[in-house]
């Protein structure tokens, strides 16, 4: 079983839609969440840490539930810009080492 | 501020060659990370760096891959001698904080024919 898992995709919505991906992780000591996206030939760039409380970029929604040992990401009104891969990334125990998900293709369309 | 660098962007070379990959981190950033994406798979973690010393290098697939910050500063990544499953890209990270957000560069891809 990977340690980080994500639902591949891909996702195609029209502009304005609202879409959900989520992602779990296997290791319960697991600290620190995070967003990160990737577009096409580039490198992973974060698009937000993801808090037990729950927290809100604009459009971006990002959940924790550390019971079921999940994670969310809420987008809102889906723009062509936000098409890309989105990165489910969790610090495993330690702090050494980012675990990446394979990541979440997102394209949307007018 | 000056992001992750990494250089060279691309490079191509013959199995059985060596190659360096070097990482500048953004400055005070005391732990550098070196990752890798092979082609159709996630990123992998390679290596951890506190300033110079190595936290954690789990992720090397084996020795022939070395990598050295000395100073603790800028990072270096060797691949000697190359073999065609080495070809990838290569992402290098840097964070402030252990457990923090990290900041990646371009990354450098490699191709080994």
């Amino acid at each position: 079983r990977k340690e980080v898992e994500q639902d591949p995709g891909p996702f195609n919505v029209p502009e304005g839609a609202t879409v959900a991906f989520n992602c779990t992780y296997s290791n319960s000591a697991s600290q620190s969440f995070f967003w990160y996206r990737q577009d096409c030939r580039k490198e992973p760039k974060l698009l937000m840490s993801v808090y037990s409380s729950g927290n809100e970029d604009g459009r971006f929604t990002a959940q924790l539930n550390r019971a079921s040992q999940y994670i969310s990401l809420l987008i809102r009104d889906s723009k062509l810009s936000d098409s890309a891969t989105y990165l489910c990334v969790v610090f495993s125990g330690g702090y050494n080492k980012l675990i990446f998900g394979a990541g979440t293709r997102l394209a949307v369309h007018p | 501020e000056a992001g992750v660098t990494q250089f060279p962007s691309h490079s191509v070379i013959e199995k059985g060659q060596t190659v360096t990959l070097r990482c500048d981190p953004i400055s005070g950033h005391d732990n550098l990370y070196w990752y890798r994406r092979v082609m159709g798979k996630e990123i992998k973690f390679l290596l951890h760096f506190v300033k110079e010393s190595k936290q954690d290098e789990s992720g090397m697939p084996n020795n022939r891959f070395l990598a050295e910050r000395t100073g603790g500063t800028y990072s270096t990544l060797k691949v000697q001698p190359a073999e065609l499953e080495d070809s990838g890209v290569y992402f290098c990270a840097s964070s402030q904080d252990p457990g923090t957000a990290a900041f990646f560069g371009q990354g450098t891809r490699l191709t080994v024919v």
